[in-house]
């Protein structure tokens, strides 16, 4: 059973430039949530992707977008890199459609973005 | 919004001992969830408990949902414990996948 795998791990861009960062959730999973960790802080939580629809939001601007694709998969979009965007993203997965899963999380193991 | 406050900040143990971490939070959650981060970033579940008290190996949990506090206890401590200790929350009445993050506990266990 496959756990939550995300592309690339490591990638290093210059300001102005944009990133596709993407996700794939554990078998079963149904949504999928991003998350910026910055050197030494927590993670904070960017948007939340269920039936293809953006459902929540946090507080990062529009430069951050996303897709979910129809078998559950994500892409995080960040254009016109700024050198604050530089981070750890994280993606972590849930199920909203099935209760007893509880609504756990569980994050992959991140991509590391440098930007230049 | 909700505030989540982890102690202590930092902690340095030798081999073999126990110690015991602390997570406050300022408002009624739906979720509660305990994590490490390994040296190379991965996130990995301990728990998951919004209330109660679980145990896995030298690790348990307990969560009093209505003092708003969860605690992490490490027995018999590793050196492959060291790393960072996330506590995160679900806010009552909050989409599932929006976990608040406390700034964490930074663990070294030394040989």
């Amino acid at each position: 059973d496959a756990g939550v795998t995300q592309s690339p791990t490591h990638l290093i861009k210059t300001r102005g430039q944009q990133v596709t960062l993407r996700c794939s959730p554990k078998s079963g999973h149904d949504t999928v949530s991003w998350y910026q960790q910055a050197l030494g802080q927590g993670p904070q939580f960017i948007f939340q992707y269920y039936e293809e629809e953006e459902r929540q939001r946090g507080n990062f601007p529009d430069r951050f977008s996303g897709h979910q694709f129809p078998n559950y998969s994500s892409e995080l979009n960040v254009n016109a890199l700024l050198l604050g965007d530089s981070a750890l993203y994280l993606c972590a997965s849930s199920s909203r459609s099935d209760r007893r899963l509880a609504g756990e999380l569980f994050f992959g193991e991140g991509s590391r973005l440098t930007v230049l | 919004g909700i505030q989540v406050e982890q102690s202590p900040p930092d902690l340095i143990l030798q081999e073999g001992a126990n110690s015991t971490l602390r997570c406050n939070f300022s408002d009624s959650v739906n979720n509660l969830q305990w994590f490490h981060q390994n040296p190379w970033g991965q996130l990995i579940n301990l728990f998951y408990i919004p209330s109660g008290t679980k145990q896995n190996g030298r690790l348990s949990a307990t969560t009093v949902a209505t003092e708003r506090y969860s605690l992490l206890y490490i027995s018999s401590s590793q050196t492959t414990d060291s790393g960072v200790y996330f506590c995160a929350v679900v806010r009552y009445g909050g989409s599932q996948g929006n976990l608040i993050f406390g700034k964490g506990t930074k663990l070294s266990v030394k040989p």
